[in-house]
C-alpha cells in the first residue's frame, strides 16, 4: 500500500540553524511528493511539491528533492528562523490511490531564539 | 493562491446534538472536496472523498450516517455531525482540489474546524 514515514520529533534548533527533517515513502507507481506546514491553531499549506523523480521543490529557503532510488523526500532549510516554528507534514498523492493524499505522521519544529 | 474557508473556525455543543460545517472555495470550483479529521498531536485521517452532484465515498471505518457530507454545489462542501457525542471532539479540516489537468492538481486545505462536544 501507500504510506509515509516522517522522523519523530519534536525537532528544537536554534535560530539560523541547519534543518532537515526525513520522509521516506512506499507506494506504487510513481506518486507526487508534498510538504505541508500547519502554524500554531491554523490548517494546512502547501510548502513545497515536485510531481517526478529527482525534481526540487523549493519555496521559502525550504527545498526537497524527490529520491526514487531511496524512496525519500527530506525537507530542508539552509538557515531556519522562529517564524519556522510549526508542524511539517510529508505527504504524497498517487493516482493508484485515488488521488487522495497519504499524510505521514508530522514533525514539530520549535525554533530558539 | 487559491483559498478555501470554514465556517464555523470554533464550536461548542451539547451532546446529542447536531453541528454542520461549511467548506468553501472563494476563487475556484471544486468538483471534488475532502474531509480530514486530526487528533492531537497526530496526523490528518481522511475521512470522505466529497463529489459535487454524488454521494460522497467514506473511508473504511467512518460512519456515514454519522459523518453526513453533502457538496451541493461547486464552491461548497457541508459536514453534518449528527448526534455528536464528546469522542467526536476534534478538528475538522476540509480540502478542495484546484484543477490544473490530472496529476498535477493541487490541493488547498481550509483552516479547519474546532469541535468541542461537552
Amino acid at each position: 500500500g501507500n504510506s509515509v514515514t516522517q522522523m519523530e520529533g519534536p525537532v528544537t534548533l536554534s535560530e539560523e540553524a541547519f534543518l532537515t527533517i526525513n520522509c521516506t515513502y512506499t507506494a506504487t507507481g510513481y506518486p507526487s511528493l508534498f510538504w505541508y506546514v500547519q502554524y500554531p491553531g491554523e490548517g494546512l499549506q502547501l510548502l513545497l511539491k515536485a510531481t517526478k523523480a529527482d525534481d526540487k521543490g523549493s519555496n521559502k529557503g525550504f527545498e526537497a528533492t524527490y529520491r526514487k532510488e531511496t524512496t525519500s523526500f527530506h525537507l530542508e532549510k539552509g538557515s531556519v528562523q522562529v517564524s519556522d516554528s510549526a508542524v511539517y507534514f510529508c505527504a504524497l498523492r498517487n493516482k493508484e490511490y485515488g488521488n487522495k493524499l497519504v499524510f505521514g505522521a508530522g514533525t514539530i519544529l520549535r525554533v530558539k531564539s | 493562491g487559491a483559498v478555501v474557508s470554514q465556517h464555523p473556525s470554533r464550536v461548542i455543543c451539547k451532546s446529542g446534538t447536531s453541528v454542520k460545517i461549511e467548506c468553501r472555495s472563494l476563487d475556484f470550483q471544486a468538483t471534488t472536496m475532502f474531509w480530514y479529521r486530526q487528533f492531537p498531536k497526530k496526523s490528518l485521517m481522511l475521512m470522505a472523498t466529497s463529489n459535487e452532484g454524488s454521494k460522497a465515498t467514506y473511508e473504511q471505518g467512518v460512519e456515514k450516517d454519522k459523518f453526513l457530507i453533502n457538496h451541493a454545489s461547486l464552491t461548497l462542501s457541508t459536514l453534518t455531525v449528527t448526534s455528536a457525542h464528546p469522542e467526536d471532539s476534534s478538528f475538522y479540516i476540509c480540502s478542495a482540489i484546484l484543477p490544473s489537468g490530472g496529476h498535477t492538481d493541487t490541493q488547498y486545505f481550509g483552516p479547519g474546524t474546532r469541535l468541542t462536544v461537552l
